[in-house]
């Protein structure tokens, strides 16, 4: 398809476990963006790519989170050594560099026990 | 820093009636960008609708429109003619359009239920 998509949608973790969860934004856009949504929340901005560069990481809530976009195209966020308040979903979002839409992926939610 | 504000945590409209949901922001910022999106049960976020600061006119996109109201710093959705599938949670969100960088701020959201 030609949307957003993130892998795997589901993910179930135990505590304490590392966790990759993986975004294929839409084929040329050059901005990526990770969002945390909490139950019942709106989506908290995470961090932002412009191609390969990560230009923001202001919002990853400590250092076990970690993205990469090596080759400017997919994504992967890293959650080291999980603890039960990551659960969430995490959705993915990417835009072109003059769009003002951003499309979202499916979100993959993670649930650590 | 900007901020958004949803104040109705939960919306009940009949079906085939206008409803309008209320979002107030903060910003300091003299070019932004405000959006509304609907998140149905499934998860996906699902862009609605776009007001530029500097757009003149409301935005209006089929059934929602915008009623954008700049002094005021409110930018409530209104979706006339309800449908059953029209119940969803709605977030508004808001963006700098000033430095280029495309960071967005979304509100707490908005559940909207449709009754039949």
């Amino acid at each position: 398809g030609a949307g957003v998509s993130q892998s795997p949608r589901y993910k179930v973790a135990k505590r304490g476990q590392d966790v990759a969860l993986r975004c294929d934004p839409i084929s040329g856009h050059v901005s990526l963006f990770w969002y945390q949504q909490a139950l019942g929340q709106g989506p908290e901005f995470l961090t932002y790519f412009q191609n390969e560069a990560q230009l923001d990481k202001s919002g990853l809530p400590s250092d076990r989170f970690f993205a990469e976009r090596p080759e400017g195209s997919v994504s992967t966020l890293k959650i080291q050594r999980t603890q039960q308040e990551d659960s969430a979903v995490y959705l993915c979002a990417s835009s072109s560099l003059v769009g003002y839409e951003q499309y979202f992926g499916p979100g993959t939610r993670l649930t650590v026990t | 820093a900007q901020k958004i504000t949803q104040t109705q945590p939960g919306m009940f409209v009949q079906e085939k009636e206008a409803v309008t949901l209320d979002c107030t922001y903060d910003t300091s910022d003299q070019s932004y960008g405000l959006f509304w999106y609907k998140q149905p049960s499934s998860g996906e976020m699902i862009f609605l609708i776009y007001q530029g600061s500097y757009d003149e006119q409301n935005a209006t996109e089929g059934r929602y429109s915008l009623n954008f109201q700049k002094a005021r710093k409110s930018a409530n959705l209104v979706i006339s003619a309800s449908q059953l599938g029209d119940s969803a949670m709605y977030f508004c969100a808001m963006r700098d359009l000033s430095g280029g960088y495309q960071k967005v701020t979304f509100g707490t959201g908005t559940k909207l239920q449709v009754i039949p």
